[in-house]
């Protein structure tokens, strides 16, 4: 099946300070890439898609200055948490979408546990 | 407004038995429909996915059923084993593509040996 990694696995950082997350396709390439943020014991909520070569496309009430979103490449996309804060604790976790038969499939990363002190 | 609903949050079945878990949508645009099962600190994993040309597709022991007209899905796990034991998520789309998908908010099923 199509594999998507994610880096780092967990994070500990100090409030102010800026974190970059990284979601990769392993086996496949993928125009579009999605961003989420789950709380605990609460759905997947999207952030961002994001799309390679062009400016990904935020949610509302997610801001876009806050959450950098950069898809270098059709395997790469970063996710910047700048200036984080404590309530930007959480589990953030990418997808790929892979196209087949006419279908779209998102595989998930394996997620990034952010702890901001 | 939620256009995906899990109902339930919480279903426990012993093992051996079969194991259901309903899903709603409210979105006549939705035509791809989609199971994932999630552990904790750990990402969704793609379990089964359904397009809405069928109403029914099989994958071992993971069956997903599509009524359209009821607006209504159900993944059906037979026999439940207790490694199935995870948060199972429906999500919906459509088959252009353009949309991301929407998530309902999960159903935690527990096996019991």
């Amino acid at each position: 099946g199509a594999v998507v990694s994610q880096h780092p696995s967990w994070v500990i950082c100090k409030s102010g300070t800026s974190v970059k997350i990284e979601c990769r396709s392993l086996d496949f390439q993928a125009t579009t890439m999605f961003w989420y943020r789950q709380f605990p014991k609460q759905s997947l909520m999207l952030m961002a898609t994001s799309n390679e070569g062009s400016k990904a496309t935020y949610e509302q009430g997610v801001e876009k200055d806050k959450f950098l979103i950069n898809h270098a490449s059709l395997t790469l996309s970063t996710l910047t948490v700048t200036s984080a804060h404590p309530e930007d604790s959480s589990f953030y976790i990418c997808s790929a979408r892979l196209r087949q038969g006419g279908t779209d499939t998102q595989y998930f990363g394996p997620g990034t546990r952010l702890t901001v002190l | 407004d939620q256009q995906v609903k899990q109902n339930s949050p919480s279903l426990s079945v012993q093992e051996g038995r079969i194991s259901i878990l309903n899903c709603d949508y409210t979105n006549s645009m939705f035509d791809y429909f989609l199971w994932y099962k999630k552990y904790p600190a750990e990402g969704p994993t793609f379990l089964i996915s359904i397009s809405s040309i069928k109403d029914k597709n099989e994958d071992g022991r993971f069956t997903v059923f599509l009524n359209k007209s009821a607006k209504h899905l159900s993944l059906h796990i037979v026999p439940s084993q207790p490694g199935d034991s995870a948060v199972y998520f429906c999500a919906a789309s459509d088959l252009s593509g353009n949309t991301p998908l929407v998530f309902g908010k999960g159903t935690r099923l527990s096996v019991i040996a």
